[in-house]
Formats: structure tokens, C-alpha cells, sequence
């Protein structure tokens, strides 16, 4: 697509619960990452992949935090048995394999553990 | 000490009024982001920049590398204009990951 596209764009769930959020990324663009933004606060990195692999998980601030990704597309953040800690905007960006030619970022979803 | 650090955190400003916004950071870095985040949460990348000076209509950012700062400017500022500005910076040089660190942001109200 033309951009990078995230869905759900809202999601209340309770806590407890596991979720999905979706990120499809820019055609063509190999890196894909994951930030979050709690309220209030700044932007903060959870991973990174290159391709289907993750090379750097460093940001992910659990073992209830995990994501995958399809080949050089879609990536799916899986949150479980999720704590209202966890309640934040999730963005997704991608790139080309460097990204000095091109960062674009996802509209976000913003979730809500109740 | 924060890797990037911006002035001001906060700017009221009148329409019309010339804006600028500041960043400074501490690691070598092969190009600097400067986002706009509006209240929805949405982000838009607005300049990628690795040398001297980038101008999309009223928008202008400035990089001096030796420095290890950036400004964003903003000309004949006006009120669609307010929103959180935010500047980013990958956080290793020419490293695998290339993931962005970013600054705290300068939250901007331009007021009619």
C-alpha cells in the first residue's frame, strides 16, 4: 500500500486478555519496528525486524510481549494476559534496509486495558 | 544525560509568528528525523536530514553535524500548525538495528 497501515486503530479490552495489533508495512521496505507511547510519555522502542528475523527484541518489556512477521510484511505485537500498564499508543514504522532513504510511520493503535 | 534533548518542551506562539525548535544529541548519527504528532497520536515523518538544510513550505529543519544539532523552523506559523514536535536519531551509527531514539518532544500551540 501507500502507506503503513495499523489495525486496529482503537482497542479496549479487558485486563487479563490477550490482543493482537496488526502493522503492514510500505511494500518493499524490509525493517519494520515497534514503539510504544504511554500516556504522556515519549516514544519507546520495542523491536525490530529485518526481514522475518528480529534482531533486536531489546525494548520488549516482558515475556507477555512477543511479535512476529511474514517475510518482508505484516507483523502482528502480540500482548498477553494484558495489565493496564499496558495501555498506550503502539506505532509501527518501516523502512528500506537502511533507513536513510525512507521512515515512515503507522497511524498507531491505541490501546485501552480496562 | 538524555542522547537527544530538545528546547523548548513547551511553545505558545501567534499566528504569523516564526518559530523555532531545537535539538541537540550525543551520538554520532547518520541522519536526524524530525516528526509531527498530532493530538489523535498519528505520526508523520516531516524531514529526514544528514547535512545542511531541508524546506517544505513553511517548514525548514538545519543540521550541523560538527555540532551535533538541529533546528525546525516554522514560517508564518499558523494555528493547524500546533501539535507535538519531535525529533529522533537512530541510536548507532551505521549499527544493525538503526532504531530511532527520540527526544522528549516541544509541545506547540499556535493561537489564533
Amino acid at each position: 500500500g501507500a502507506g503503513v497501515s495499523q489495525s486496529p486503530s482503537n482497542k479496549v479490552t479487558e485486563k487479563g486478555k490477550d490482543v493482537e495489533l496488526r502493522c503492514d508495512p510500505i511494500s518493499g521496505h524490509t525493517a519494520l519496528y515497534w514503539y510504544r507511547q504511554r500516556l504522556g510519555q515519549g516514544l519507546e522502542f520495542l523491536i525490530y525486524f529485518q526481514g522475518n528475523s528480529a534482531p533486536d527484541k531489546s525494548g520488549l518489556p516482558s515475556d507477555r510481549f512477543s511479535a512476529e512477521r511474514t517475510g518482508e510484511s505484516v507483523s502482528t505485537l502480540t500482548i498477553q494476559r494484558t495489565q493496564q500498564e499496558d495501555s498506550a499508543v503502539y506505532l509501527c514504522a518501516s523502512s528500506p534496509t537502511r533507513p536513510i532513504y525512507g521512515y515512515t510511520f503507522g497511524s498507531g493503535t491505541r490501546l485501552t486495558v480496562v | 544525560k538524555n542522547e537527544v534533548e530538545q528546547s523548548p518542551q513547551n511553545l505558545t506562539a501567534q499566528e504569523g509568528e516564526f518559530i523555532t525548535i531545537n535539538c541537540s544529541y550525543s551520538v554520532g548519527i547518520s541522519a536526524l528525523h524530525w516528526l509531527q504528532q498530532h493530538p489523535g497520536g498519528g505520526i508523520v515523518s516531516l524531514f529526514m536530514l544528514s547535512s545542511g538544510k531541508k524546506k517544505h513550505g513553511r517548514l525548514i529543519a538545519t543540521i550541523n553535524i560538527q555540532e551535533k544539532h538541529s533546528s525546525l523552523h516554522i514560517t508564518a506559523s499558523h494555528p493547524r500548525d500546533s501539535a507535538v514536535y519531535i525529533c529522533a536519531v537512530p541510536s548507532r551509527y551505521g549499527g544493525a538495528t538503526n532504531k530511532l531514539i527520540f527526544g522528549t518532544g516541544t509541545l506547540l500551540a499556535v493561537q489564533p
